[in-house]
């Protein structure tokens, strides 16, 4: 069974800090893939990024990156210079090939303070 | 591009009764999920459709169902609704083609669903 886990429950920063979410997964699939959405106060899941498993190249695009590592099975997500706007509850998901659906961690609740 | 419409938005029902909720994808996606957001539970997958066919399924009760139409507009329905049914019921689209499993899923705003 595949699982997801997102230890911290909820982060509050200072604007301008950085801002880094640890995620977790567990799979016995070698083929997979990995999410992060971002759920605004507004509630509608915001598509961020999609990582294949065979794919552990390191990527940024403007203030976010993502840093995957198989042999640790994390897949961790970082805001850079975080601004008030950013906040909100961000999802780190699995999902396995041929599988067709994404298993979600609880999430982290990301506050930004002015 | 339009994205994901779900209707109704919001919805009281009280228990014991039925409610169907709608979804229609992106224009082109021929994907459809659906999940259920809770705070106790979280996101929870419960069924996926792609060309009128459910693909996969979630573990929820009977209770629970859907389809898909041919012009890919999706439906859900809880009969005998409990209280615990409360959530906020999300559809996602995609464009669900090869074996790859899940392509980028695009969520629609969410059908908030009250049981008293």
């Amino acid at each position: 069974a595949q699982k997801v886990t997102q230890a911290q429950t909820e982060i509050s920063v200072v604007e301008k800090e950085d801002v880094t979410l640890d995620c977790v997964y567990e799979t016995r699939d070698t083929t997979y893939y990995l999410f992060w959405y971002k759920q605004p106060p507004s509630g509608e899941l915001v598509f961020l990024i999609r990582r294949n498993s065979f794919d552990e190249q390191n990527e940024i695009s403007g203030r976010y990156s993502w840093n995957f590592q198989k042999s640790t099975s994390s897949f961790n997500f970082t805001i850079t210079a975080s601004q008030v706007v950013d906040s909100a509850v961000y999802f780190c998901a699995l999902s396995e090939a041929g599988d067709y659906k994404l298993s979600f961690g609880a999430g982290t609740t990301v506050t930004v303070r002015a | 591009k339009a994205g994901v419409t779900q209707t109704p938005r919001y919805l009281i029902k009280t228990r014991g009764q039925q409610v169907t909720l709608s979804c229609s994808p992106i224009s082109g996606h021929r994907s459809v999920s659906w999940y259920q957001q809770t705070p106790g539970q979280g996101l929870q997958f419960l069924f996926e459709y792609f060309s009128e066919t459910q693909r996969n399924k979630g573990n929820f009760p009977g209770r629970f169902s859907g389809r898909q139409f041919s012009n890919s507009r999706s439906e859900m329905n809880v009969s005998t609704l409990e209280l615990g049914d409360s959530a906020l019921y999300l559809c996602a689209s995609s464009q669900g083609q090869g074996l790859s499993g899940v392509n980028e899923q695009f969520f629609g705003p969410g059908t908030r669903l009250t049981v008293l």
